[in-house]
């Protein structure tokens, strides 16, 4: 399967720990997001990457929310002292840099943060 | 991004074509009209852009209005696996990055 993966698929943590998740893209794809989708809502950006360049961030992306794409390859979301309100899909996707440019989701990790 | 507004459902019989609507009234000369779909417990999917022309795919084809204030995403023959949530999303094709989603149309199809 060439198609962008994440790890892991369901996350289940206490508030006030800390989580990390995994985005893995199409290799050759020099672009990077990540949303978050809550139930019954569109996803929201949060962040992107050109390489290992982060370009935007969004202010959904408060100081507990970190992001990096060392080596311009996979990408890491960390959540620090997670809040019940951070429970949510988290999705990553890909793209290659054109002015049309489509993005290739991968299938999320579910966050639920008790 | 401009916004798009789009009905909240729609329904459909099994191998019947679907039209599902899309209006973006303030769309710009450099917006391009996109279109992707969420199936149930995955991440979405693209299926369908285009500029001003209309548009055909494996998939499904875009028939965008004179004007362009206006568009229809057409599935020629629904089949249960099109059940998904449609977003209309308009893209600035010089600075194009982000996707702005909207709450979209949640599309039935029934035998």
């Amino acid at each position: 399967d060439t198609g962008v993966s994440q790890n892991p698929r369901h996350k289940i943590t206490k508030r006030g720990q800390n989580v990390t998740f995994r985005c893995d893209p199409i290799s050759e794809h020099n672009r990077l997001y990540w949303y978050r989708q809550t139930l019954g809502q569109g996803p929201e950006f949060l962040t992107y990457f050109q390489n290992e360049a982060q370009l935007e961030k969004s202010r959904l992306l408060s100081d507990r929310f970190s992001a990096e794409r060392p080596k311009g390859s996979f990408s890491t979301l960390e959540i620090q002292r997670t809040e019940q309100g951070d429970s949510a899909m988290y999705l990553c996707a890909s793209s290659l840099l054109r002015s049309e440019e489509t993005q290739y989701f991968g299938p999320g990790t579910r966050l639920l943060v008790l | 991004d401009a916004k798009t507004t789009q009905p909240n459902s729609m329904e459909s019989n099994e191998e019947e074509p679907v039209h599902l609507p899309c209006n973006h009234s303030t769309i710009s000369g450099t917006d391009y009209i996109h279109w992707y779909r969420q199936l149930p417990s995955q991440g979405p999917e693209y299926v369908i852009h285009g500029l001003t022309s209309n548009v055909n795919n494996r998939m499904a084809s875009l028939a965008i209005a004179e004007d362009r204030k206006s568009s229809t995403l057409i599935l020629h023959r629904a089949t249960l696996r099109d059940a998904a949530v449609y977003y209309c999303i308009l893209r600035d094709g010089g600075t194009a990055s982000k996707l702005t989603f909207g709450t979209g149309t949640r599309l039935q199809v029934t035998l």
